[in-house]
């Protein structure tokens, strides 16, 4: 079945340390996207991809990076320089011309820093 | 720039009967499309229905419809004979576009609306 999975599903990191992050879609979608959701609140865009080997900051992209050298993959680094980054995190992909296709999202990933 | 506001952080309704979920937008885009996605408790995003600006016909998809004011901007959910399932999270998102309508691509996202119905 085609979809989108992160992984892993619940992540601790220790202050100081980077975290990569997973996002694998096998739904031949051009664009993909991280967002970052806090505790009863929206989405905020942290980074989006159109196309291979081309991203661009998104909303909260500080402390944040990715690469995007394959079509299927879209990998989220948490760095140290990212203040807060206890948070609930979700890839999702969509073509990125057709203003008609709603983004289909991964699983999400629970980060917590400890 | 975009913007979506869901002014109602929580909502109650009786099982069966039909609640209005509110969602006002502003943009300058010349075309763009309104999504509403669900988030139950394990944290996924379940699309719901959708609406072009350009839509003349208010959308519907079984239960769910949105009611599409442009003039308002606004774009409410109605969710009619509520199940103890709806409850859940609920937002409104928008994808902005081109005087073509082309696709901008990246979704912006209201603060969300926690709907939780009583049996």
């Amino acid at each position: 079945d085609g979809g989108i999975t992160q992984s892993p599903k619940y992540l601790f990191r220790k202050e100081g340390q980077n975290v990569t992050l997973s996002c694998e879609q096998n739904l031949n979608h051009d664009a993909m996207y991280w967002y970052r959701q806090d505790p009863g609140q929206g989405l905020r865009l942290i980074y989006y991809s159109q196309i291979v080997n081309d991203f661009q900051k998104g909303d909260i992209a500080e402390g944040y990076s990715v690469s995007r050298e394959k079509k299927e993959s879209f990998p989220l680094t948490v760095t140290s320089a990212q203040k807060n980054p206890t948070a609930f995190y979700l890839c999702a992909s969509s073509i990125p011309q057709a203003g008609n296709t709603e983004a289909f999202f991964g699983q999400g990933t629970r980060l917590t820093v400890v | 720039a975009q913007k979506i506001t869901q002014t109602q952080p929580g909502m109650f309704v009786q099982e069966k009967e039909a609640v209005t979920l509110d969602c006002t937008y502003d943009t300058s885009d010349q075309s763009y499309g309104l999504f509403w996605y669900k988030q139950p408790s394990s944290g996924e995003m379940i699309f719901l229905i959708y609406q072009g600006s350009y839509d003349e016909q208010n959308a519907t998809e079984g239960r769910y419809s949105l009611n599409f004011q442009k003039a308002r901007k606004s774009a409410n959910l109605v969710i009619s004979a509520s199940q103890l399932g709806d409850s859940a999270m609920y937002f409104c998102a928008m994808r902005g576009g081109d005087a073509g309508g082309t696709s901008y691509g990246k979704l912006t996202f209201g603060q969300g609306t926690i709907l939780t119905v009583h049996p």
